[in-house]
């Protein structure tokens, strides 16, 4: 099955400044990538994700890149404000019928922004 | 658009009791729910993939006998922890995926379960 690593399991940033997690995946056959962030005790929202077609997209101060070949992908977060303090979780799937398109969730991020 | 709940958010029962979870799906059509538990400081793990009408697909190391769903329709599936133990305390999230739709879940709020 798919494997995916996640890091840093921490990550501490001065509010303005940009944050960067990366996440690795086992199976070269996936081809769906969210990322999600968990604000504690709260439900995953979905912030953002990436096809394997395309090798970056963006949404205001979020960007994903993915690098089919190294098999991997990583989140951007410019300015960094203090609401930007959660859990970022990765994940990935190979989205097929015939495997009820299954997300495979990295360990987290757990990023806070010092004010 | 894409709300999914989860009834009740938070439950504290007796070891040996079943508790019973919904899901629903409020405002679409879900061909797909699935069942995740997530400990504390942990990411999610998958326990099973429920698909309206059909039996659930559980993952490996997760006992279908203890944890039983049921996919009745396309707006509900529930999760029933059979005879829970204290280690079955988690956080137990659902999520539901648009029917004919793209492959994005929208999760459900989360129930936390506390065996005493």
């Amino acid at each position: 099955g798919e494997n995916v690593e996640q890091h840093p399991s921490t990550l501490s940033v001065q509010e303005g400044d940009s944050a960067v997690i990366k996440c690795t995946y086992s199976d070269s056959a996936s081809n769906y990538f969210p990322w999600y962030k968990q604000e504690l005790g709260k439900r995953p929202q979905l912030i953002i994700d990436i096809r394997s077609n395309v090798g970056e997209k963006k949404d205001q101060r979020i960007a994903v890149t993915l690098n089919k070949t190294a098999k991997h992908f990583s989140l951007h977060i410019t300015e960094t404000q203090p609401e930007d303090s959660a859990v970022y979780f990765c994940a990935a799937s190979l989205t097929a019928l015939s495997n009820d398109y299954k997300l495979s969730f990295g360990a987290g991020t757990t990023v806070t922004v010092r004010a | 658009g894409a709300v999914v709940s989860q009834h009740p958010s938070w439950v504290i029962c007796k070891s040996g009791t079943s508790v019973k979870i919904e899901c629903r799906s409020l405002d679409f059509q879900a061909t797909t729910m699935f069942w995740y538990r997530q400990f504390p400081k942990q990411s999610l793990m998958l326990m099973a993939t429920s698909n309206e009408g059909s039996k659930a697909t559980y993952e490996q190391g997760v006992e279908k006998d203890k944890f039983l769903i049921n996919h009745a329709s396309l707006t509900l599936s529930t999760l029933t922890v059979t005879s829970a133990h204290p280690e079955d305390s988690s956080f137990y999230i659902c999520s539901a995926r648009l029917l004919a739709g793209t492959e994005t879940q929208y999760f459900g709020p989360g129930t936390r379960l506390l065996v005493l």
